[in-house]
C-alpha cells in the first residue's frame, strides 16, 4: 500500500519541553489519523483529519493538516511524563484498511 | 464493557506447530483486522474482513490464514510457513474511521 513517511524515529525531551513529529506522503491523502501507544500497551485513537489546513486541538495537542494533504503534524506543548509513549499516524484507504507509518517514540525526562 | 479481546496474552510456538491467535469482539463492528507489529516498528495489515465469511490479505500475508464465521469472531494461524513469526499481534475492529484495537498477543519462537 501507499506509505507514510514519519520522522523522527525517536524524540527524548525534558519534562516540559514541546514535541512534534511529522508524517509525510508522496501523493495526496484522503484522510489521516494519529494514534498513541503506550509502552507495552496497544493504538489508542486519538483524531483524524481529512480537510485541508486543517488544525484540531486536545488540551497540550495540536494537530495539523497540510494545505495540499500530503503531510501532517502532531505537536505536544509543555510535555508531560504521561505523554511517554509511540505516536503513529495512520491513512484510511479506499479498501477501509489502515496503513500506519513507522512511529515517533517519544521519552520524557523528568 | 464493550471491546476486543484477545487471547492469549503470551504465546510460545515450537518449530514446525502451527499456532490460533484468537480475536472476539462485542461491538458489533462488520470489520475486523490483524496487525503485526515487531520492535521499534509500525503496524502491518496482515488479513482484514469487511463482512462475515469474507476476508482479504493485507501487505503481508504469506505465513498466515483466518476465517470469520462469526461476525463476532476473526482468529489468526501463524503456520509453520510464517518462518519468522515472533512479534506483537493485534487485532483491531472498526465502525466507521474509529478503529478499536485489542491488547495483543506476543507471540515467541521455542
Amino acid at each position: 500500500g501507499q506509505q507514510v513517511m514519519q520522522i523522527p524515529q525517536y524524540q527524548h525531551v525534558q519534562e516540559g519541553e514541546d514535541f512534534t513529529t511529522y508524517c509525510n506522503s508522496s501523493t495526496t491523502l484522503s484522510n489521516i489519523q494519529w494514534y498513541k501507544q503506550r509502552p507495552g500497551g496497544h493504538p489508542v485513537f486519538l483524531i483524524q483529519l481529512v480537510k485541508s489546513g486543517e488544525v484540531k486541538k486536545q488540551k497540550r495537542l495540536t494537530f495539523q493538516f497540510g494545505e495540499a494533504k500530503k503531510n501532517s503534524s502532531l505537536h505536544i506543548t509543555a510535555t508531560q511524563t504521561t505523554d511517554v509513549g509511540t505516536y503513529f499516524c495512520a491513512r484510511l484507504g479506499s479498501a477501509r484498511q489502515l496503513t500506519f507509518g513507522s512511529g515517533t517514540q517519544l521519552t520524557v525526562l523528568p | 464493557d464493550g471491546g476486543i479481546t484477545q487471547s492469549p496474552k503470551y504465546l510460545f510456538r515450537k518449530e514446525g506447530q502451527n499456532v490460533t491467535l484468537s480475536c472476539e469482539q462485542n461491538l458489533n463492528h462488520d470489520a475486523m483486522y490483524w496487525y503485526r507489529q515487531d520492535p521499534g516498528q509500525g503496524l502491518r495489515l496482515i488479513y482484514y474482513s469487511q463482512i462475515v465469511n469474507d476476508f482479504q490479505k493485507g501487505d503481508i500475508a504469506e505465513g498466515y490464514s483466518v476465517s470469520r464465521e462469526k461476525k463476532e469472531s476473526f482468529p489468526l494461524t501463524v503456520t509453520s510457513a510464517q518462518k519468522n513469526p515472533t512479534a506483537f499481534y493485534l487485532c483491531a475492529s472498526a465502525e466507521g474511521y474509529l478503529w478499536i484495537f485489542g491488547d495483543g498477543t506476543r507471540l515467541s519462537i521455542l
